[in-house]
């Protein structure tokens, strides 16, 4: 059954330097998105992106993120100056469709510690 | 805005007892309905997912929920807990505000099972 898949499960960086969480979605997907979960809290929309665009982005999403599908498969989120307050469970998905009643399929997470 | 309550953030049954996870919802539009399921260290799962056909969905592994429009809920239910069903659960909206799908979460409840 295909997965979307996430590296690096775990990522340590310190307070200031970038990092680049790296998913590759569901091969015939063409909507992408990125959530986030802060440790206790609930899962939060962060990002959405179609036709090599964002389309949708939550005030979580500051000029600090940015996303790109730099080739075919991949979908990455970059953080260009990490903050402790970054850390958290990162969480790529991918659908089919937009419309809403099509499931978003979960890679199993990136858990960010920002030291 | 939509957004999701779910009532109780940790539950404990039995095995073998009735499962019974509360979910509700507001929305200004009749809207798309998810649960998720969480096990530990891996990402999110769907259980089932209601897009306006059959008020009673079913999902994998025994679970189902009712969709009841008039006490805006979405509650999920199993007759038979299993130990294995022990996972945190999430409940989910469908947001279209921006054109697009985004999931708004509910803040999770967690399911123990014991002996």
């Amino acid at each position: 059954e295909p997965e979307v898949t996430q590296t690096p499960s775990h990522q340590v960086t310190q307070m200031g330097q970038e990092v680049i969480l790296r998913c590759v979605p569901i091969s015939n997907h063409l909507y992408f998105y990125w959530y986030r979960q802060i440790l206790g809290q609930k899962v939060e929309f962060l990002v959405s992106f179609y036709n090599n665009e964002i389309s949708e982005k939550s005030e979580i999403f500051d000029d600090q993120f940015s996303v790109e599908r730099p080739d075919g498969s991949n979908f990455t989120l970059k953080i260009r100056s990490t903050k402790l307050e970054d850390s958290a469970m990162y969480f790529c998905a991918s659908s089919s469709k937009g419309s809403g009643g099509h499931e978003q399929y979960f890679g199993p997470g990136t858990r960010l510690t920002v030291t | 805005a939509q957004s999701v309550t779910q009532l109780g953030s940790h539950v404990s049954v039995s095995e073998g007892a009735l499962v019974l996870l509360r979910c509700n919802y507001s929305s200004s539009v009749p809207p798309y309905l998810f649960w998720y399921v969480q096990y530990p260290n891996q990402g999110l799962q769907l259980l089932l997912k209601y897009t306006s056909a059959a008020t009673l969905v079913k999902g994998i592994n025994g679970f189902e929920a009712e969709f009841k429009k008039s006490e805006t809920s979405f509650h999920l239910t199993k007759p038979s807990a299993h130990m294995s069903d022990a996972a945190e659960y999430f409940c989910a909206v469908s947001d279209l505000s921006g054109g697009y799908n985004k999931l708004i979460f509910g803040a999770g409840t967690r399911l123990a099972v014991h002996p």
